[in-house]
């Protein structure tokens, strides 16, 4: 069991430019959880996505921010219009359907610079 | 809004000595996790609380949850150099008012271990 995927590991944009993110879950994991870190920070939930649907996207900025966890694929979290106060580390997490305990993935981080 | 506040949040320790760290919480909530963090890495699950008087050990680490009091805490015994990291506590909530899986982070504990 491969764990749960994130890719890239290190992303660079530039201020305007968009960053996508990438979160393949544990085989068996129908459960996909966004979570960001700022500098010296802990961990902020942002979303949490099952299969085609939003659960909950109360942690979501009301904009530029977009999720999904289509049908077939990976979960994409998307940003556009980048700014530099959107460097941070994103975690994505994932759970079978009997939900305790989750398992994160190593992380994406990026810089906008 | 539910928070966590863990304490201290710098620990700096001598080997073989034993140390625990607090983690409180505002709300009703009998999920609670523990997390380790090496730095630029991501989070390694420690333990999975379900219930009010939980206790887990693993290896120089033990962690116990009282529900009552919103209180869990991370007891470590005669540490060692390699247990240096952030420690995180998370508190599980129900996300979307149906099913758990919205957790709220404290703030992380930066444990070093000196010889």
């Amino acid at each position: 069991n491969a764990g749960v995927m994130q890719n890239p590991r290190h992303l660079v944009r530039r201020r305007g430019q968009e960053a996508r993110l990438r979160c393949s879950p544990m085989k068996g994991h129908s459960h996909v959880y966004w979570y960001r870190q700022l500098p010296e920070e802990g961990l902020k939930f942002m979303v949490y996505l099952q299969k085609e649907n939003i659960i909950d996207e109360s942690g979501m900025p009301k904009e530029r921010f977009s999720a999904e966890f289509p049908k077939e694929g990976p979960s994409i979290l998307r940003i556009q219009q980048v700014v530099r106060g959107d460097s941070a580390a994103y975690f994505c997490a994932s759970s079978p359907d009997v939900y305790y305990g989750y398992t994160f993935g190593s992380g994406t981080r990026l810089t906008v610079v | 809004e539910l928070k966590v506040e863990q304490n201290p949040l710098f620990l700096s320790m001598q080997e073989g000595k034993n140390y625990t760290i607090y983690c409180n919480y505002s709300t009703t909530s009998d999920r609670l996790y523990w997390y380790r963090q090496d730095p630029g890495k991501s989070l390694e699950s420690l333990f999975v609380l379900l219930s009010n008087g939980a206790v887990k050990q693993e290896g120089r680490l033990m962690a116990s949850l009282d529900t009552k009091a919103r209180l869990s805490t991370l007891h470590i015994t005669a540490a060692v150099h390699d247990l240096s990291a952030t420690y995180f506590c998370a508190v599980d909530i129900k996300a979307g008012g149906t099913s758990y899986g919205k957790l709220t982070f404290g703030q992380g504990t930066i444990l070093t271990v000196h010889p």
